[in-house]
C-alpha cells in the first residue's frame, strides 16, 4: 500500500520561516509534489521533486530525500496570505500511476 | 484560456437522487481524476482515467460512476447508493502517465449538499 504523513497543523508569525515535513511509503515512487489550498478553493501546484535535493521557487523551497522517503516544504518570509492548507502528494507507479495525497497541513500565519 | 471547468459550483440533492457533476478540460491532457474532500480533510481519489474509454476505481469508488467518452470530458455521477455524498468534489487533469511527473491541475470544485 501507500501512505503519506504530514503534521495536521502548524502556526508561525509573519516574516518567519516554517518547514512542513512529509514522509511517505509507496511501492513505486516517481516524485513528491506540494500543493497549496486556501479555504473553499482548489489546490494549486507549488513544486515537484523527482530527484534528491532542494528546489527553490521564490519564497518557497522543497526538498526530497528518496533514501529516507522524506521531503519538506520550506516557506520563508511568511505572509498572512500564506495561511492555507499544504498537501504533499506522490504518484505510485505500481497503482496505475494514481496520485496519492497526504491529509494536509493547515498553516496559520499570525501577525 | 486553458483550464478545467467544473459545473455546477453548488448543487443540492435530495436523498435517493442521482446527480452528475461536469468536468471539462481544454489542456489536451490525457489523464483526468475525481477527488472528494470533506471539511478539514485531505483529498481522496474516487476515479481516474489515463486515456479515453478507460478508467479505474480509486480508493472510494463505491456509490459513484464515471465515463470517459471524450478526452476533454470526465463527468462524475453521484448515485443514490452513496450514503454520505455531502462534500467538496474536485476534478483534475494531468499531461499523461507517471513518467510525466506529478503535476496535476485542479478545477474550482463543486459543492454537493444532500437535503
Amino acid at each position: 500500500g501507500q501512505s503519506l504523513e504530514q503534521p495536521s497543523e502548524v502556526t508561525a508569525v509573519e516574516g518567519a520561516i516554517v518547514q512542513i515535513n512529509c514522509t511517505y511509503q509507496t511501492s513505486g515512487f516517481y516524485g513528491l509534489s506540494w500543493y497549496q489550498q486556501h479555504d473553499g478553493g482548489a489546490p494549486t501546484f507549488l513544486s515537484y521533486n523527482a530527484l534528491d535535493g532542494l528546489e527553490e521557487t521564490g519564497r518557497f523551497s522543497s526538498f526530497l530525500s528518496r533514501s529516507d522517503s522524506y521531503g519538506y516544504l520550506l516557506l520563508q518570509e511568511l505572509q498572512m496570505k500564506d495561511s492555507a492548507s499544504y498537501f504533499c502528494a506522490v504518484r505510485d507507479r505500481n497503482q496505475g500511476g494514481k496520485l496519492i495525497f497526504g491529509q494536509g497541513t493547515e498553516l496559520s500565519v499570525k501577525p | 484560456d486553458g483550464g478545467i471547468t467544473q459545473s455546477p459550483k453548488y448543487l443540492f440533492r435530495k436523498e435517493g437522487q442521482n446527480v452528475t457533476l461536469s468536468c471539462e478540460q481544454n489542456l489536451n491532457h490525457d489523464a483526468m481524476y475525481w477527488y472528494r474532500q470533506d471539511p478539514g480533510q485531505g483529498l481522496r481519489l474516487i476515479y481516474y482515467s489515463q486515456i479515453v474509454n478507460d478508467f479505474q476505481k480509486g480508493d472510494i469508488a463505491e456509490g459513484y460512476s464515471v465515463s470517459r467518452e471524450k478526452k476533454e470530458s470526465f463527468p462524475l455521477t453521484v448515485t443514490s447508493a452513496q450514503k454520505n455524498p455531502t462534500a467538496f468534489y474536485l476534478c483534475a487533469s494531468s499531461k499523461g502517465g507517471p513518467s510525466s511527473g506529478n503535476t496535476i491541475y485542479f478545477g474550482e470544485g463543486s459543492w454537493l449538499t444532500v437535503v
